[in-house]
């Protein structure tokens, strides 16, 4: 089956830097991968949707500068916190449309990634 | 997009079916009835999709009412490892992108 893959699964960042968190999708193509995060105890929020070879779309509320992403390849979609402060730590998640269905909607998720900024 | 609701939270005893309702009162025609779940501190699982019909997988089993504003995600025999909190997702189908998750229920299998 379709499998996302998130790299890293953790990271500890001090406040003012940025950090990469890569999305790739290991078995199939995706020209869409959709960023969310996701803070405790609360439900996913999404953040933009990455398209492969254009700009991201950012919901409402979603800082584009803040946030960077960039798809450049049909198996990773990559975001960019930038200049991370503590009320950045969140877990962020992406997810791809796989092949499950050509009919339906179904989204592969990956297992996220943990951002602790001090 | 339709909204859901969804009870916040449920429990079920080990090796019983647990039964979580979905409640799409204005689902439209070409809207896709979808329910994934979130273990903790894991990113979410796609578990069952339906658009009309009764869909039955490996996880689980879809019931859809026949004027389809409410369906049930049934876990025939719930296991500890099934704790988690399930989402019901109502979208469009195609290409149509994006899920967006509401606040889905709490189900807290107990031995």
């Amino acid at each position: 089956g379709a499998v996302v893959s998130q790299h890293p699964s953790r990271v500890i960042c001090k406040s003012g830097t940025s950090v990469k968190i890569e999305c790739r999708s290991l078995d199939f193509q995706a020209t869409t991968m959709f960023w969310y995060r996701q803070f405790p105890k609360q439900s996913l929020m999404l953040m933009a949707t990455s398209n492969e070879g254009s700009k991201a779309t950012y919901e409402q509320g979603v800082e584009k500068d803040k946030f960077l992403i960039n798809h450049a390849s049909l198996t990773l979609s990559t975001l960019t916190v930038t200049s991370a402060h503590p009320e950045d730590s969140s877990f962020y998640i992406c997810s791809a449309r796989g092949d499950r269905d050509s009919g339906a909607n179904v989204l592969t998720f990956g297992a996220g990634s943990r951002l602790t900024v001090l | 997009d339709a909204k859901t609701t969804q009870p916040p939270s449920m429990d079920c005893a080990e090796g019983r079916a647990a039964n979580l309702p979905c409640n799409h009162s204005t689902i439209s025609g070409n809207e896709y009835v979808y329910w994934y779940r979130q273990i903790h501190s894991q990113g979410p699982q796609y578990i069952i999709h339906g658009l009309k019909n009764n869909e039955t997988n490996e996880m689980a089993s879809l019931i859809i009412t026949e004027d389809r504003k409410s369906s049930t995600l049934i876990l025939p025999h719930a296991t500890l490892r099934d704790t988690a909190v399930y989402y019901c997702i109502v979208r469009g189908g195609g290409n149509t992108g994006k899920l967006i998750f509401g606040q889905g229920t709490t189900l807290q299998v107990k031995p």
